[in-house]
């Protein structure tokens, strides 16, 4: 068990429709990430936050947002949704807003989004 | 561009067997270097990470992996693979910037 927990597990829902994926970090850390998982793409960083604010931005699109909260939980949400949009999306944990002391990141189960 | 590339999607190794996976990384400078390892329905683990030093890096469930500069390779080995060892294995990097950016996996299957 990371400590990183995710919810749901499992989601599915329509074209064009609108979902939320909830991220609770592991005790004691600030920064948290997405990830998308998808057999074509791999693993692709969307977004990071620390301590409540966007810190780096990776390959998000537009119809995507995220947004951490005071009490450092975090949720992704993605809307207009379209068949490739089908994945898992990661959330993972660190301490510091950068890698370089421990280069570890703690990851969530995952959210498997399937888009019918 | 910075990028990780594992070039075997797919390895069998048969149980009792030693284990390679390999990783290549195109940066600047040498970033940090990482495998995870992912097994089925659950997230990525950290297996050993490599910042400076001793270029053999030991990690957790007898895995070890070796950094060769002048391959730009920091490969996976392990000398006796066990049926739990199956799984899918990410070598990742990080340059300072962001986060952590990841190759694409290799799936490893143990035969018995």
């Amino acid at each position: 068990d990371s400590g990183v927990t995710q919810t749901p597990k499992h989601l599915i829902t329509a074209t064009g429709q609108r979902v939320t994926l909830r991220c609770s970090p592991r005790s004691g850390d600030l920064s948290v990430y997405w990830y998308q998982q998808s057999l074509d793409q791999g693993l692709q960083f969307l977004i990071q936050y620390y301590n409540g604010e966007e810190r780096a931005k990776g390959n998000i699109l537009e119809r995507f947002s995220a947004q951490q909260f005071p009490d450092l939980h975090s949720e992704l949400n993605l809307s207009s949704l379209e068949l490739g949009d089908s994945a898992l999306y990661f959330c993972a944990s660190s301490v510091g807003v950068r890698l370089d002391n421990t280069g570890e990141l703690f990851f969530g189960e995952g959210s498997r989004l399937t888009v019918l | 561009a910075q990028s990780v590339t594992q070039p075997d999607i797919h390895i069998t190794v048969s149980e009792g067997a030693s284990l390679e996976l390999r990783c290549n990384y195109s940066y600047g400078a040498t970033p940090y270097l990482f495998w995870y390892v992912q097994s089925p329905g659950q997230g990525l683990q950290l297996l050993l990470k490599y910042f400076s030093g001793d270029t053999l890096v030991q990690g957790i469930k007898g895995f070890e992996a070796e950094f060769k500069r002048s391959q730009s390779s920091f490969n996976l080995r392990k000398p006796s693979v066990h049926w739990s060892d199956a799984a899918e294995y990410f070598c990742a990097a990080y340059s300072g910037y962001s986060t952590l950016t990841f190759g694409k996996g290799t799936m490893l299957l143990v035969s018995p």
